[in-house]
């Protein structure tokens, strides 16, 4: 079946642009993740959603990250006024619960490059 | 101190040669283990949960010493296509998988 999507593959911005970055995961997921990958470093959790609701934003780095999910589906993860920092691979997963050994499949990932 | 320490690598061996990789967490409440490869620009994918009493999935084992909190994967008969980074992945949170990463060790295997 269809995995974890995510739109754009490749996103270019100036510095002080927002951008949004969007995700589809797996059907009947309802369990939700994002992740960020800097160059050279671990993946770093930012938020993860149960259904609508997110129980834990405590990852995202400042208030200019924000996200939401709805429909229990596709989530969308914005950047406001964004930094040459924020440059990285931002990574969606979904699992079907929110169990301990649920397993998390990961979308192929959207590379943001802020100039 | 990063959360999930792994030796960054890279390893190279020849095929057919057996590797092991250790990784380090610090925190002593984590509730579950995994480990996950990483292709070149690719997403991570689940490779094996690893279990209190060791695991083993082919060519793959996997321990856990929760005491030492210290786990490790050992890849025995390297194939080239084993050839990708190695995440050691633990979940730090009861209520759902927060997961830390560590940041892999590369493994290059050679004809």
């Amino acid at each position: 079946g269809a995995g974890v999507s995510q739109s754009p593959s490749n996103k270019v911005t100036e510095k002080g642009k927002d951008v949004e970055l969007r995700c589809d995961p797996i059907s009947g997921h309802t369990a939700l993740y994002w992740y960020r990958q800097s160059l050279g470093q671990g993946l770093e959790f930012l938020i993860y959603f149960q259904g609508n609701s997110a129980p834990d934003k405590s990852g995202l780095p400042s208030d200019r990250f924000s996200a939401e999910r709805t429909g229990g589906s596709v989530s969308t993860l914005t950047i406001q006024r964004t930094q040459q920092e924020d440059s990285a691979v931002y990574l969606c997963a979904s699992s079907l619960g929110p169990g301990l050994m649920d397993t998390q499949y990961f979308g192929p990932g959207t590379r943001l490059t802020v100039l | 101190r990063k959360e999930v320490e792994q030796d960054p690598g890279p390893f190279n061996v020849p095929e057919g040669a057996t590797v092991a990789f250790n990784c380090t967490y610090s925190n002593s409440a984590s509730q579950s283990f995994f480990w996950y490869r990483q292709d070149c620009r690719k997403e991570p994918k689940l490779l094996m949960s690893v279990y209190s009493s060791g695991n083993e999935d082919g060519r793959f084992t996997a321990q856990l010493n929760r005491a030492s909190q210290y786990i490790s994967l050992l890849i025995r008969d390297s194939k080239l296509s084993d050839s990708a980074t190695y995440l050691c992945v633990v979940n730090t949170n009861t209520g759902f998988q927060k997961l830390v990463f560590g940041t892999g060790t590369r493994l290059l295997v050679s004809p």
